[in-house]
């Protein structure tokens, strides 16, 4: 059973376009990671969020954590072809060090 | 200031051989993290180490596995009698100490081929 689920697992839009990518659970997280992934490399953490309900940006970059603290999003404005790559969230559960992670949204920016 | 270190970035193993994968944490961090990737697959937590110390070793396969973190060195995780199932990525994460789940550099990973 996958903890988080994450949706779309692909998604192939044109530069200019704007898209949603959601991280879902019926379990509750005391934070939740956004990272993006390129091939041949490792995960880069994007953003961190903590408390139900806040919103982060980073530039193009928006993300949202739910209020019950389950449930996560990332909005990305005017997409360009570098933000091409997986997507991946993760969670941290109560005291635990280790991160659960979604199996990711592939993203594809065509110029 | 240097990431995570991990080496070496590519290991071709022959089914039964041992492979040892390194991992230096961020200077400074005392929290180690290892986990698996396969093809398509996010990231599957594998041990967690401080320093001479197993924290959770809950996602470790009970056999052929094992994890360390000595005093002084990298840590390393050990792979006995590889079998063609153990082809994957392998990455290493730090952290500083707690609160637990904050400050996350990954290293680029080993990527473990049994042939």
């Amino acid at each position: 059973t996958q903890l988080l689920e994450q949706s779309p697992q692909f998604l192939s839009i044109q530069e200019g376009e704007n898209l949603t990518v959601y991280c879902n659970s019926s379990s509750v997280f005391s934070s939740l990671q956004w990272y993006r992934q390129e091939p041949g490399e490792g995960p880069v953490l994007l953003v961190t969020v903590v408390t139900g309900g806040e919103v982060k940006k980073l530039k193009r970059l928006t993300f949202q954590f739910g209020d019950a603290r389950k449930d996560s999003s990332l909005h990305i404005t005017a997409a360009q072809p570098g933000d091409t790559g997986l997507y991946l969230c993760a969670g941290v559960r109560g005291s635990q060090g280790n991160l659960i992670f979604g199996k990711g949204t592939k993203l594809s920016v065509k110029p | 200031n240097a990431g995570v270190m991990q080496n070496p970035r590519h290991l071709v193993r022959r089914r039964g051989q041992e492979a040892r994968l390194r991992c230096s944490p961020v200077k400074g961090h005392s929290h180690v993290y290892w986990y698996r990737q396969l093809p398509e697959e996010g990231l599957k937590f594998m041990v967690y180490l401080q320093k001479e110390n197993i924290i959770d070793e809950s996602g470790m396969p009970k056999e052929r596995f094992s994890a360390e973190f000595p005093k002084e060195g990298p840590s390393i995780l050990r792979i006995q009698q590889v079998v063609r199932g153990d082809s994957a990525a392998y990455f290493c994460a730090s952290s500083p100490p707690p609160p637990p789940g904050y400050g996350y550099t990954f290293g680029s990973g080993t990527r473990l081929t049994v042939v």
